[in-house]
């Protein structure tokens, strides 16, 4: 089945410092991709969608020179924390949207990133 | 607005019970449903979609209905073990949004 790869699945940085997440599709192409952020015992939510050699979608809210992100090609996105601080700490998930035969498609995701800012 | 609810918010059953969680959604332009499991710390892994046209699909002990007239799908799990325990999710993508609206999500625990 269609798996993206998320790293790395844990880290801790110092304020002020910035912090790159991977997510790569591993057998499929993945022209659309979603980054969420989530806190304890809430439901994900969604920061902004990538696509692929296009600028990045932010849902209201999301500081786009904070959060960078990247989609240079078929199989990687990346976030970029950018200058840290504590607040950021949270877990961070990648989704890719997969097509599947007769244009049907769902969703899969990785494995999360928990980002502890210090 | 397009809302996707979960009801109930958390469950606690003893081991080998059959259960059933809810999801009901606002609007029925609905492209699939599907199904996660998330166990804590972790990321999400699919469990069943089903695609707008369809009725049901079923994998292994799990088995997840769609009414897209009503607004809801239901997802049947028999005979519960105890590494059934995590929170499950609903979500769907509305037609005219690619975006996966999640529902609230159930914390499940099955009691050995």
């Amino acid at each position: 089945g269609a798996v993206v790869s998320q790293h790395p699945s844990r880290v801790i940085c110092k304020s002020g410092t910035s912090v790159k997440i991977e997510c790569r599709s591993l057998d499929f192409q993945a022209t659309t991709m979603f980054w969420y952020r989530q806190f304890p015992k809430q439901s994900l939510m969604l920061m902004a969608t990538s696509n692929e050699g296009s600028k990045a979608t932010y849902e209201q809210g999301v500081e786009k020179d904070k959060f960078l992100i990247n989609h240079a090609s078929l199989t990687l996105s990346t976030l970029t924390v950018t200058s840290a601080h504590p607040e950021d700490s949270s877990f961070y998930i990648c989704s890719a949207r997969v097509i599947g035969t007769g244009g049907y498609y769902g969703y899969t995701f990785g494995s999360g990133t928990r980002l502890t800012v210090v | 607005k397009q809302e996707v609810t979960q009801i109930p918010a958390a469950l606690s059953v003893p081991e080998g019970e059959n259960l059933v969680l809810n999801c009901s959604f606002t609007d029925s332009a609905i492209y699939n449903l599907q199904w996660f499991r998330q166990d804590p710390g972790k990321g999400l892994t699919s469990l069943l979609l089903i695609q707008s046209s369809q009725r049901e699909q079923t994998s292994g002990r799990l088995n997840a209905s769609l009414d897209k007239s009503s607004g809801r799908s239901t997802l049947y799990i028999a005979a519960s073990q105890p590494g059934d325990s995590a929170t499950y999710l609903c979500a769907v993508p509305f037609m005219g949004n690619e975006k996966l609206t999640f529902g609230t999500g159930t914390r499940l625990t099955i009691i050995p």
